[in-house]
């Protein structure tokens, strides 16, 4: 298993570009979820799933929107990158929404706007 | 609102037992708390989880009180390689997940 994967592993945006960063997982989990990652904060939660065709928002929803088509794949599209969003992201799965269940992390996707 | 806040660094040395401490207000009875271990340039990964009382796995223990505001992640005799940042995480009210800011751990020689 390739567990959780996420690309690209760095990028560059101008202010007002958009963006889609990929995750996909190979482990059959319904539940998905995308983190920021900002010096100082720890980690927040951005947006996540418990299922296909299902999404909710987290902490810090703004500038960021989600679909879960398949149970695979969460993309976590920027629609107006904004230098606020510079951060490193990262998406996390778990067998379930139940808090019982342990979630395991991407490598990350570093991101910069400029 | 729903706070999780730990000591930002701690220092230590090789075969001490190391205890970081995590503050969760606000904390209610059915959310669990979880710690993480992330190593530079990679993602957190899971070090152990519990309810309440005290958990213990291969790597750590983890001591939660009565009262469940507050939990204690213990390293028993740390070595060089657990040089990491530790994360505390709760899980408020079913999908409200909330990191601490996280706890730099630098064990020395």
């Amino acid at each position: 298993n390739a567990g959780v994967t996420q690309t690209p592993k760095f990028q560059v945006l101008k202010t007002g570009q958009s963006m889609t960063l990929q995750c996909a997982q190979d482990m059959n989990h319904e539940y998905m979820s995308w983190y920021r990652q900002d010096p100082g904060m720890g980690l927040r939660l951005i947006h996540y799933s418990v299922g296909a065709g299902i999404t909710d928002q987290g902490e810090v929803p703004n500038g960021y929107n989600v679909s879960r088509s398949t149970t695979e794949d969460f993309p976590l599209r920027l629609l107006s990158a904004a230098p606020s969003q510079t951060s490193v992201y990262f998406c996390a799965s778990s067998y379930s929404e139940k808090h019982s269940y342990e979630q395991y992390f991407g490598p990350g996707t570093r991101l910069t706007v400029t | 609102l729903a706070k999780t806040t730990q000591p930002i660094s701690m220092d230590s040395y090789e075969g001490q037992e190391v205890n970081i401490t995590c503050s969760h207000n606000n904390i209610a009875t059915n959310d669990y708390i979880t710690w993480y271990q992330q190593f530079p340039s990679q993602g957190p990964r899971f070090i152990i989880q519990g309810y309440k009382t005290k958990v213990t796995n291969e790597v750590a223990s983890l001591f939660i009180p009565a009262d469940r505001k507050s939990s204690t992640l213990s390293l028993p005799r740390v070595s060089l390689s657990d040089t990491a940042v530790y994360y505390c995480l709760v899980e408020y009210n079913n999908n409200d997940m909330r990191f601490g800011a996280g706890t730099r751990l630098t064990v020395k020689p």
